[in-house]
């Protein structure tokens, strides 16, 4: 079956813009969940929708943000970028239940400039 | 977060060597461990997991040791061939319960870069 797919694979931005960031789940997967990674910090959980319900939050800003359709496909946007945003951004997806085993997409290259 | 100025572990072997990386995790309430791989320009790839009524597991050339006396995971890679040169990262899913349901949240350890020379 067809795997987590992320569009766009690459991205340039300038500070103060605002990007979304698309995420389409594995077919039965209910689960998404985002992280960033950067050199400096690893990976760094954002968040996760269940059922179009953000159910767990990363420590974050509130520039980041996010939200899942009801076919599970779910978006991340952070607004008024700044330049330690530049990272890759992944999403991962599970059934989401006891069986926490997540399948990560390829990621987006966010550079901010 | 929970990391903080990474210089990640490197770990350098011959082809043919086993390999063995070594994981250090924070939450004693953690049950579920996932080793991922991950090569430059993917994102990680689930390699083995375990769950922490197991001391150890075993895969196709891999396998996972828990030791949760002193929170220490290890996966160790049997005839490490060029192919397996990558960051390898420990996950420990924490499990939160809300409207009946039980759901995890993975924190990632800060990686390993493994390089297998020919």
């Amino acid at each position: 079956k067809a795997g987590v797919t992320q569009t766009p694979r690459y991205l340039i931005k300038t500070r103060g813009q605002q990007v979304t960031l698309s995420c389409s789940p594995i077919s039965g997967h209910r689960s998404v969940s985002w992280y960033q990674q950067t050199p400096g910090q690893g990976l760094q959980f954002l968040f996760e929708y269940f059922s179009e319900t953000q159910r767990n939050k990363g420590n974050f800003p509130g520039r980041f943000s996010g939200r899942q359709f009801s076919n599970s496909r779910s978006e991340m946007n952070v607004s008024t970028l700044e330049l330690g945003d530049s990272a890759l951004y992944l999403c991962a997806s599970s059934f989401g239940g006891f069986n926490n085993e997540q399948f990560f997409g390829p990621g987006t290259r966010l550079t901010v400039l | 977060g929970e990391s903080v100025g990474l210089h990640l572990p490197t770990l350098s072997v011959q082809e043919g060597d086993n390999s063995i990386i070594n994981c250090a995790y924070s939450n004693s309430a953690s049950d579920y461990f996932i080793w991922y791989k991950q090569e430059s320009g993917k994102g990680p790839q689930f390699i083995i997991d375990i769950r922490s009524n197991m001391d150890k597991r075993q895969g196709q050339r891999v396998t996972v040791l828990l030791n949760k006396t002193v929170k220490h995971l290890s996966l160790q890679i049997a005839a490490t061939q060029p192919g397996d040169s990558a960051v390898y990262f420990c996950a420990e899913n924490e499990w939160f319960r809300a409207g009946g349901t039980s759901y995890g949240k993975l924190t990632f350890g800060q990686g390993t870069i493994l390089t297998v020379h020919p």
